[in-house]
């Protein structure tokens, strides 16, 4: 069975300062490994995914994720923080092969303090 | 254009109705998926559809019965609604399994 744990519910940082939010994963079978985006009153849409080719998954707006096998990681960051990033991000995982569902994560609420 | 779209975005009814949630995909997707968000935003998967067969079907009530028309279209419907059943519901598509799912706006459900 596939999970996810986001560790750190609220993450705080301060404009310009890095950002980290944590995703380990779980997995039977090599993973395909999301990180999505929710802003208030809107549904997610995608950030990155890593599907087996680059260990190291630029996405949109500046984010990067590094998929680690060693430490079942892909934990996701960005350089310098900016008032728009306030939002919650979810981690997500899916088996590759076949039909398999997406498992998401409780998500990380980002707060970007002025 | 909206690439995935959902008809409400709010629905608010009394305990015992029965209601239905409309979802349309433009994006020529093959497999499409309702989630419900709960006030915690726990996101959780019910059903995912592809090209109208029924692939995914979580341990939901059998009070929420999905169908699918053809396979740009996925909607829910809901019978004797109950307080737990308040949520935002969420649709997606995406072209195979898994890949970049694309959502809609979301349903706001209030039960009272």
């Amino acid at each position: 069975a596939q999970s996810v744990t986001q560790l750190g519910s609220h993450v705080s940082v301060s404009e310009g300062a890095l950002v980290l939010l944590r995703c380990n994963y779980s997995s039977s079978v090599p993973p395909y490994l999301f990180w999505y985006v929710q802003y208030p009153n809107q549904g997610l849409q995608l950030l990155l995914k890593y599907t087996s080719a680059a260990t190291l998954v630029k996405g949109i707006n500046g984010f990067e994720a590094e998929f680690k096998k060693s430490e079942t990681s892909f934990h996701l960051t960005k350089p310098s923080a900016h008032m728009s990033d306030a939002a919650e991000y979810f981690c997500a995982v899916s088996e590759a092969g076949g039909y398999q569902k997406v498992t998401f994560g409780i998500g990380t609420k980002l707060q970007v303090i002025p | 254009d909206t690439a995935v779209s959902q008809t409400p975005k709010y629905l608010v009814t009394q305990m015992g109705n029965d209601k239905s949630i409309k979802c349309e995909q433009n994006l020529g997707h093959d497999t499409m998926y309702w989630y419900k968000q709960d006030s915690k935003k726990f996101l959780k998967i019910m059903f995912s559809y592809n090209n109208k067969e029924l692939i995914i079907n979580e341990t939901v009530p059998n009070r929420f019965s999905p169908k699918s028309p053809d396979k740009a279209h996925l909607n829910l419907h809901i019978n004797s609604l109950e307080l737990g059943d308040s949520a935002v519901y969420f649709c997606a598509s995406s072209q195979g399994n898994p890949d970049t799912q694309y959502f809609g706006p979301g349903t706001r459900l209030t039960v009272l």
